[in-house]
């Protein structure tokens, strides 16, 4: 099962703007997290945020979770073109399955 | 160095054959998984162990068998009753659930 959906899927940029990538999810969340995955490669961890709070940065980027509306937002700000990647969405649902359940990826180009 | 390598990195498997993928870890994680990316997807969940001699069926079970003999390793066994393995698979470990999954390089496998 797909727990998030990522929108959109796919976003070409040029360099120095904002990005943002936007996750919705089904269940209830004990935190959701946000990875990068350059192509070919595996999958690298960007930042999470618990289900009680709202907002989270970390250098270029900043996350915000509403759980009343089930949906969390990527914005990566000044990019880069070493931004060009696929960013993921994962919630750990909180109940029954002891796993990450990631979405669908929203794929970024960022042109020099 | 801490981290978890998958090998090979490519794979290529004859029609009806079995085979095994390696996933090693050395970050003393108790939690283990395997995701399947098909491409421009996102990953989906085939097996995971929370603990040594123990594991669970993902989402996409059916074809795949695991063993989890010793916390280091968790091998991943692609069996021909799987009828569409062309993919590249994913290995990821925790040190629990909710928390940071680091990953592997990946394994591509093709079936020829």
């Amino acid at each position: 099962s797909q727990q998030g959906e990522e929108d959109p899927q796919a976003l070409s940029i040029q360099e120095g703007e904002n990005a943002t990538m936007n996750c919705s999810y089904k269940t209830s969340i004990n935190n959701l997290q946000w990875y990068r995955q350059n192509s070919g490669r595996g999958l690298v961890h960007l930042i999470l945020i618990r289900s009680n709070e709202r907002e989270k940065h970390s250098g270029r980027l900043r996350v915000t979770l509403d759980t009343s509306k089930k949906s969390s937002s990527l914005l990566i700000t000044a990019s880069r073109a070493a931004d060009t990647a696929s960013y993921f969405c994962a919630t750990d649902a909180g109940m029954g399955r002891r796993a990450l359940t990631f979405g669908s990826g929203t794929r970024l180009q960022v042109q020099p | 160095d801490g981290g978890i390598t998958q090998s090979p990195k490519y794979l290529f498997r004859k029609e009806g054959q079995n085979v095994t993928l390696s996933c090693e870890q050395n970050l003393n994680h108790d939690a283990m998984y395997w995701y399947r990316q098909d491409p421009g997807q996102g990953l989906r969940l085939i097996y995971y162990s929370q603990i040594v001699n123990d594991f669970q069926k993902g989402d996409i079970a059916e074809g795949y068998s695991v063993s989890r003999e010793k916390k280091e390793s968790f091998p991943l066994t692609v069996t021909s009753a799987q009828k569409n393995p062309t993919a590249f698979y994913l290995c990821a470990s925790s040190s629990g659930r909710g928390t940071e999954a680091f990953f592997g390089q990946g394994t591509r496998l093709t079936v020829v």
